[in-house]
């Protein structure tokens, strides 16, 4: 039990469509990222939101956006969904000091 | 740009044997290294994690992994598995203390025969 709890569990949404895939973190926790795992994969680093901000990017396109908020709570927002989003979602957070701590993922499909 | 190799896509092991998981990273520095273990359906679970010092490192359930600079690897071992350790492990290598932009490898899918 990591105290990162995310939903939905699971989601099925069509190409174009848009999604929000939210975690609650950790009291005191003041970074979250969010990590996309294709299947039969590792995870990937899309971004890592600190203090509310944007704290770094990996190789994904603008279509995939993040809100963290004060609550610890966050958001993973991808508009123009295509067939290749189709993933497990997860998000991590952190105090920026040493590990993180992994939820259990959202599983999102794509038709 | 850092990357990480698990070479073994995945390995059957008889419940009692010992294991051993390689992990080789690419990064031009010291890195930050981890194992992380995912169950089917779950999150992924941190095993251990090499910062400094030491290069053997003990974890939880039982692993140990050492850190071997000259070879750039950071193996995982365990020596007795037990049925419950039947899994998904992933190696990861973050660039900086406190970095939590983790690069993780491909995994390496372990199977436990009785």
């Amino acid at each position: 039990e990591t105290g990162v709890t995310q939903s939905p569990t699971h989601l099925i949404k069509t190409r174009g469509q848009q999604v929000t895939l939210r975690c609650s973190s950790q009291s005191g926790h003041n970074t979250v990222s969010w990590y996309q795992q294709a299947l039969g994969q590792g995870p990937q680093f899309i971004f890592q939101y600190y203090r509310e901000e944007e704290n770094g990017r990996g190789n994904f396109p603008p279509r995939f956006s993040g809100l963290q908020f004060p609550n610890y709570s966050s958001e993973l927002n991808v508009n123009a969904l295509e067939l290749d989003d189709s993933a497990l979602y997860l998000c991590a957070s952190g105090t920026g000091q040493e590990t993180q701590y992994f939820g259990p993922g959202t599983r999102l499909l794509v038709l | 740009a850092q990357s990480v190799t698990q070479p073994d896509i995945h390995i059957t092991v008889s419940e009692g044997a010992s294991l051993e998981l390689r992990c080789n990273y690419s990064y031009g520095a010291t890195p930050y290294l981890f194992w992380y273990v995912q169950s089917p359906g779950q999150g992924l679970q941190l095993l251990l994690k090499y910062f400094s010092g030491d290069t053997l490192v003990q974890g939880i359930k039982g692993f140990e992994a050492e850190f071997k600079r000259s070879q750039s690897s950071f193996n995982l071992r365990k020596p007795s598995v037990h049925w419950s350790d039947a899994a998904e492990y992933f190696c990861a290598v973050a660039t900086a203390f406190g970095n939590e932009k983790l690069t993780f490898g491909t995994g390496t899918r372990l199977t436990i025969i009785p």
